[in-house]
């Protein structure tokens, strides 16, 4: 079956540990998301991608890195200088064509930092 | 930037019926979506609304006032199981597929 694959499900960290999650898809989709989730908060994108190799920073992108080296895969990459990384962590994917924003979610990361 | 404004929580008897309210202020309005997320769990897709009106999908209504920038998700013959957050998300033309997410609407269904 089509859909997104995130792992791993539950992640703990040490501070001034970075720590990749993965996110993979099969759906043939062009745009991949990365939002966070706060308790009481709505979901804020970290980064995301339009095509292979390419990739922009969202509304919160500091302390975060990314890669899109395949269509099918955008892991991301919380790094030690990230002030607050605890939180549960989601990936997306659309067709990314204009008037079709319908987003396609993973199960989520709940990163927790130690 | 974008503003998207929903109650923060809501509470509604089993068989009942509840509305969600969403505002919104943002430029080059491209369409709005309502997603459920229970607890621990990935969002999934409602609906979409794109022009004013009314769409039905079973349970589940949504309607948009484009130029009160405004719109409902309508839970009908709510169960159990409809205990859950209900997020708010616009996209905006300027940004290819993006959504901007309200801080979403837990609805609390009591026996």
């Amino acid at each position: 079956d089509g859909g997104i694959t995130q792992s791993p499900k539950y992640l703990f960290r040490k501070e001034g540990q970075n720590v990749t999650l993965s996110c993979e898809q099969n759906l043939n989709h062009d745009a991949m998301y990365w939002y966070r989730q706060d308790p009481g908060q709505g979901l804020r994108l970290i980064y995301y991608s339009q095509i292979v190799n390419d990739f922009q920073k969202g509304d919160i992108a500091e302390g975060y890195s990314v890669s899109r080296e395949k269509k099918e895969s955008f892991p991301l990459t919380v790094t030690s200088a990230q002030k607050n990384p605890t939180a549960f962590y989601l990936c997306a994917s659309s067709t990314g064509n204009r008037g079709s924003g319908e987003l396609f979610f993973g199960e989520g990361s709940r990163l927790t930092v130690l | 930037g974008q503003n998207i404004d929903q109650p923060t929580e809501m509470t509604a008897t089993e068989g009942a019926i509840v509305q969600i309210n969403c505002t919104y202020q943002t430029s080059g309005f491209n369409g709005l979506f309502w997603y459920q997320q229970h607890a621990g769990e990935a969002p999934t897709f409602l609906s979409y609304n794109v022009l004013d009106g009314l769409e039905e999908k079973g349970r589940f209504s949504s309607f948009l006032s484009r130029s009160k920038g405004y719109s409902y998700l309508l839970l009908k013959e709510l169960q159990m199981k409809d205990s859950a957050s209900y997020l708010c998300a616009v996209m905006t033309t300027d940004s290819w597929g993006k959504l901007q997410f309200g801080a979403g609407t837990q609805v609390v269904v009591t026996p």
